[in-house]
């Protein structure tokens, strides 16, 4: 079965430093992975997406993921933290046409 | 780029009313949309899959009585919560697949039920 792991509930980083959002992925397959970010009481947006192309993913707001098959992981980082980034993270995989595992989120604290 | 709208984003309800909130694809047809329950601190539940036209495909623990879902059109789907109670208090999203490769869903916004 599909599943994606997400190890850190929680992260706090200083403002102007970098950020590092683990996730693990299960998949027997090559798999189509996502990362969506939730503001408070808002819908998701999608920053990126890894479809069997490169690699190495960029996304909108400076952030980007980069997929490695032997480590199974789809790690989200950016260099350089900004106050709006604070928000809740999601690592999704897709498995089926329609459907998607959401993984249980990270929640991204900016310190001033 | 595509856009879901979710109506209403805030409803507050007394306990044994039904509740509707609709979803709408603004700039594309969507054959197929999906609703998702979100408790606090915690990651989205799929609670079914809506197709225009045909039946709801409810997962697995949910309530088809309760959660009543229509996709009457290409760009409407509509989850009502009938007879709601305390417990069913929650943040619901849809979504629908915009056809943007890779069968990426756009969400909407969003809406947070609160029954007294």
């Amino acid at each position: 079965a599909q599943s994606v792991t997400q190890l850190d509930s929680h992260v706090s980083v200083s403002e102007g430093t970098p950020v590092l959002l683990r996730c693990n992925y299960s998949s027997s397959y090559s798999p189509s992975l996502f990362w969506y970010v939730q503001h408070p009481n808002k819908g998701l947006q999608l920053l990126l997406k890894y479809t069997s192309a490169a690699t190495l993913v960029k996304g909108i707001n400076g952030f980007e993921a980069e997929f490695k098959k032997s480590e199974t992981s789809f790690h989200l980082t950016k260099p350089s933290a900004h106050m709006s980034d604070a928000a809740e993270y999601f690592c999704v995989v897709r498995v089926g046409t329609y459907k998607y595992i959401f993984g249980t989120g990270t929640r991204l604290k900016v310190l001033a | 780029g595509a856009v879901v709208s979710q109506h209403p984003s805030r409803v507050i309800c007394k306990s044994g009313t039904s509740v509707k909130i609709e979803c709408r694809s603004l700039d594309f047809q969507a054959t197929t949309m999906f609703w998702y329950r979100q408790f606090p601190k915690q990651s989205l539940m799929l609670m079914a899959t809506s197709n225009e036209g045909s039946k709801a495909t409810y997962e697995q623990g949910v309530e088809k009585d309760k959660f009543l879902i229509n996709h009457a059109s290409l760009t409407l789907s509509t989850l009502t919560v009938t007879s709601a109670h305390p417990e069913d208090s929650s943040f619901y999203i849809c979504s629908a697949n915009s056809g943007g490769g890779a069968n990426v869903l756009t969400f909407g916004a969003g809406s947070r039920l609160t029954v007294l």
